[in-house]
């Protein structure tokens, strides 16, 4: 398996525009996780699917964020209209089990790098 | 109060030296408990889950202490390659949810 898969790599782009932030899990997995990391806040936990259904967005820091999950396979992370306060890493991870159960390993992407000018 | 605390660092040792690293977390219902280990612009991996009587993984010693609800990381015979960030991480009140600590910078210098 090729791991988690994110899509782009890195993103620059400008205030007011909409980004959408793309994750491929590892087949299989039924939990998707989104953080995002900054140096002042660390990794935080936005939201969490399980089968495909969003189970806590308690994270996601504003109606600017959206998260979807079509299918076993793909999720989307949108910001819509971006700030430069968005700009840090975005990592998508997935696991078999939630955490605090075996197989609770959570399997990161490389990331988006996104900076919002 | 942070439901996950770290000594941010960095910790600056010697290849072949002893360096340990600790954590508290705030959840006494907290059941798991894990090192993650993230290199420079890097994503986390797991480096070794944490069990209660304690867990040891070649080089790296994990210890969990519930009363004082505190964790802690031992890795002897540093090597150039163990630096990076040290990630503490718990699994947070509502059970299903990883928290991470900020993480604790070691650098290992020939």
């Amino acid at each position: 398996d090729a791991g988690v898969i994110q899509s782009p790599r890195h993103e620059v782009t400008e205030m007011g525009q909409e980004v959408t932030l793309r994750c491929k899990p590892i087949s299989g997995h039924d939990y998707l996780f989104w953080y995002r990391q900054t140096m002042m806040r660390g990794l935080e936990l936005l939201i969490y699917f399980n089968n495909n259904v969003p189970i806590d967005d308690s994270g996601m820091p504003e109606d600017r964020f959206s998260a979807k999950m079509p299918n076993a396979s793909f999720s989307t992370l949108k910001i819509q209209p971006s700030e430069p306060r968005d700009s840090a890493v975005y990592f998508c991870a997935s696991s078999l089990f939630p955490a605090g159960t075996g197989g609770h390993e959570q399997f990161f992407g490389p990331g988006t790098r996104l900076t919002v000018l | 109060r942070k439901e996950v605390e770290q000594d941010p660092g960095p910790f600056n040792v010697p290849e072949g030296a002893t360096v340990a690293f600790n954590c508290t977390y705030s959840n006494s219902a907290s059941q798991s408990f894990f090192w993650y280990r993230q290199d420079c612009r890097k994503e986390p991996k797991l480096l070794m889950s944490v069990y209660s009587s304690g867990n040891e993984d070649g080089r790296f010693t994990a210890q969990l202490n519930r009363a004082s609800q505190y964790i802690s990381l031992l890795i002897r015979d540093s090597k150039l390659s163990d630096s990076a960030t040290y990630l503490c991480v718990v699994n947070g009140k509502y059970g299903n949810k990883l928290v991470f600590g900020a993480g604790t910078i070691l650098r290992v210098k020939s």
